[in-house]
C-alpha cells in the first residue's frame, strides 16, 4: 500500500528565508508525485507535480521540489518565503490506471508560519 | 472557467441523520473523486467516479455512497451520521486520458458538522 510522510507537523520561518519542507513517500511503482497548499477552511491549491523525466520541478509561487528515487523523497523548497506563503503543505501521491487524476493518497501535512 | 464548485459550503446535522453533498466539475474534466478531510489532517479518498460507475473505493464504510450524473456532476451521500464524521468533504475533478497523466483540481470543500 502506497503511504506518504511529512516528518514536520510545523515549522517556522521568518519572512525572506529559505524553506524546505520533506516529504517521504512508499510506492511499489513509478510514483506520481504532487505538493498542494491549503489555506484556512479552503480546498487545496496544485502547486507542483512529477510525473516522469527531469527530476527538479517547479511549480507556481517560486516553488519548487526534487524527486530523489534513491530516498524515496520529494522536497518542497523555495528560495525565499513570504508572508502569504503562510498555510498548510501537502505532499501526495498518485496511483491509477493513468495515474495523475486517480486515487491520491496524502501526507498529515506540515503547517508553514511565517514570522515577519 | 467556473473551475471544481462544492455545494452547501457548510452543513450541519443531527447523529442519526442522512447528508447529501454535490459537486460540478471543472469544464472538460470527466472524473469525480471525493476525499474526507478530518480536523488536523491529511485528505483520505472516499471513492472515485467515471463514467457513471464507482471505479475506486478507499476503506470508508457503506453508509458512504455516491452517484455520477450524465453532465458528470456527483454526489456524495452519507447514512446514519456519526460523530466522527464531522469533517471537509473535497471534491477533486480530473479528465481521463488514456495511457497519459493528468492532475486533479479540488473544490472549496463542504464543512459538514454532524452534532
Amino acid at each position: 500500500a502506497q503511504s506518504v510522510t511529512q516528518p514536520d507537523i510545523h515549522i517556522t520561518v521568518s519572512e525572506g528565508a529559505s524553506l524546505e519542507l520533506r516529504c517521504n513517500y512508499s510506492y511499489g511503482a513509478t510514483p506520481y508525485l504532487f505538493w498542494y497548499v491549503q489555506s484556512p477552511g479552503q480546498g487545496l491549491q496544485l502547486l507542483l507535480k512529477y510525473f516522469s523525466g527531469d527530476t527538479l520541478v517547479q511549480g507556481i509561487k517560486g516553488f519548487e521540489a526534487e524527486f530523489k528515487r534513491s530516498q524515496s523523497s520529494f522536497n518542497l523548497r523555495k528560495p525565499s518565503v513570504h508572508w502569504s506563503d503562510a498555510a498548510e503543505y501537502f505532499c501526495a501521491v498518485g496511483q491509477g490506471v493513468t495515474g495523475g487524476g486517480n486515487k491520491l493518497t496524502f501526507g498529515t501535512g506540515t503547517q508553514l508560519k511565517v514570522e515577519l | 472557467d467556473a473551475g471544481v464548485t462544492q455545494s452547501p459550503t457548510h452543513l450541519i446535522k443531527t447523529r442519526g441523520q442522512q447528508v447529501t453533498l454535490r459537486c460540478s466539475p471543472k469544464s472538460g474534466h470527466d472524473t469525480v473523486s471525493w476525499y474526507q478531510q478530518a480536523l488536523g489532517q491529511g485528505p483520505q479518498f472516499i471513492f472515485q467516479y467515471y463514467e457513471e460507475e464507482e471505479r475506486q473505493r478507499g476503506n470508508f464504510p457503506d453508509r458512504f455512497s455516491g452517484h455520477q450524473f450524465p453532465n458528470y456532476s456527483s454526489e456524495l451521500n452519507v447514512n446514519a451520521l456519526l460523530l466522527g464524521d464531522s469533517a471537509l468533504y473535497l471534491c477533486a475533478s480530473s479528465r481521463e486520458v488514456r495511457a497519459s497523466n493528468t492532475e486533479a483540481f479540488f473544490g472549496q470543500g463542504t464543512r459538514l458538522t454532524v452534532v
